[in-house]
């Protein structure tokens, strides 16, 4: 089945850096992959997806880059807000099949200080 | 708020008890989706149902069982309860198979 590693498991940089969390699917065949932001006793929150056939796709100070042949995809926040403190999980699925469960990353705690 | 709602939002009882957690998808969403999130273990997939019927299985133990009724909403069914079964349940539902999953608020069940 797949399995999904997430790294770093904790980050922290100061207000108006970059954070860069990295994740790495072992099934060839999954071909969706969303990142998902959780706040503290809350539920986890669609923040960007994308599917196999796109290599790159942005919103405002998000980014997500995936690399089929390496079989990992990335997630890059710029500029970043105390607000963006919080747990960031990436998944993986088969969006294609009649039953399509997310397999999600461990998650990395991004900690912003101003 | 991504329009699923899960019931109770709390729940704490014993060992060797059973509880049931209910979950209404969002307005013409199919699929429901179970995952149990703990603080060893991450977010794990259990079950999905579509339209009524069990689509896909993970990591789901045979003490747990869950089933989607004709009006769409789910209830996962939790016996025998073990110390190791307090965690978050979340229940999550998509329009069709493989879209975009909206999570509900959660319940936190606590195993004395």
């Amino acid at each position: 089945g797949e399995n999904v590693e997430q790294h770093p498991s904790t980050l922290s940089v100061q207000e108006g850096d970059s954070a860069v969390i990295k994740c790495t699917y072992s099934d060839s065949a999954s071909n969706y992959f969303p990142w998902y932001k959780q706040e503290l006793g809350k539920r986890p929150q669609l923040i960007i997806d994308i599917r196999s056939n796109v290599g790159e796709k942005k919103d405002q100070r998000i980014a997500v880059t995936l690399n089929k042949t390496a079989k990992h995809f990335s997630l890059h926040i710029t500029e970043t807000q105390p607000e963006d403190s919080a747990v960031y999980f990436c998944a993986a699925s088969r969006a294609d099949q009649a039953g399509t469960a997310l397999i999600f990353g461990k998650g990395t705690t991004l900690s912003v200080s101003s | 708020d991504s329009g699923v709602t899960q019931t109770p939002k709390h729940l704490i009882t014993a060992t060797g008890q059973r509880v049931t957690l209910r979950c209404s998808p969002r307005s013409g969403d199919l699929s429901v989706y179970w995952y149990q999130q703990s603080l060893d273990q991450g977010l794990q997939f259990l079950i999905q149902y579509y339209n009524g019927e069990e689509r896909a299985k993970g990591n789901i133990l045979e003490r747990f069982s869950a089933q989607q009724f004709p009006d769409l909403h789910s209830e996962l069914n939790l016996s025998s309860l073990e110390l190791g079964d307090s965690a978050l349940y979340f229940c999550a539902s998509s329009v069709v198979v493989g879209g975009e999953q909206f999570f509900g608020p959660g319940t936190r069940l606590t195993v004395l």
